[in-house]
């Protein structure tokens, strides 16, 4: 069975652009969850989606955004860039809802200019 | 609140010694859910075990064994002669039933040959 799917891998972007960024959970899984990883703080969640619906949400500005289709894949959505968003972002999948294991992709290395 | 400490941020050891790797985390509820995942340089985070709260039986998986306690709040993570290979970051993990997935800020282990 394929993993967690991301894409791109990699993204240079700059100031004030917005990116999206794509991942396709293993095939069967509903749940898709998002994490921001960088240096400084760590891995912090940023929402959760199960069957379309945002679940959770972590404490993150609006410009951070996410959905998810009905096939589960996911998107999310960053607009207006700052430098501080340069980041590995993990996409991460789960059978249902919480508190499934969640398995993780390879990650969105995203880096702003 | 939820929190979990991983008090150590870097070790370093010899190949095959063994090390264990700590974890406290703070929960206000009764049930809980803890993980251990691994990052290794390439990125993906890679689930290793999942212990549910009402299940104290300590696991042993080949060279990798698990310690939880409820009484001190720990879920301690031991590698048992150490191979090069297993160099990387391990991040320990809590969820409850209905809430996000909370990470330790992590611990690098570098084994050197």
């Amino acid at each position: 069975k394929a993993g967690v799917t991301q894409t791109p891998r990699y993204l240079i972007k700059t100031r004030g652009q917005q990116v999206t960024l794509s991942c396709s959970p293993i095939s069967g899984h509903r749940s898709v969850s998002w994490y921001q990883q960088t240096p400084g703080q760590g891995l912090q969640f940023l929402f959760e989606y199960f069957s379309e619906t945002q679940r959770n949400k972590g404490n993150f500005p609006g410009r951070f955004s996410g959905r998810q289709f009905s096939n589960s894949r996911s998107e999310m959505n960053v607009s207006t860039l700052e430098l501080g968003d340069s980041a590995l972002y993990l996409c991460a999948s789960s059978p249902g809802r919480a508190p499934d294991t969640q398995y993780f992709g390879p990650g969105t290395r995203l880096t702003v200019l | 609140a939820q929190k979990v400490t991983q008090a150590q941020t870097e070790i370093s050891v010899v190949e095959k010694e063994d090390v264990t790797l700590d974890c406290v985390y703070e929960t206000r509820d009764t049930t809980y859910y803890l993980f251990w995942y691994k990052q290794p340089p390439s990125g993906e985070l890679v689930f290793l075990i999942r212990r549910n709260s009402f299940d104290e039986q300590n696991e042993i998986s080949g060279r990798y064994s698990w310690n939880f306690q409820k009484s001190t709040s720990s879920f301690n993570f031991t590698i048992t002669a150490s191979q090069v290979v297993d160099s990387a970051v391990y991040f320990c993990a809590l969820r409850s039933d209905t809430d996000k997935l909370i990470f330790g800020t992590g611990t690098r282990l570098q084994v050197f040959p």
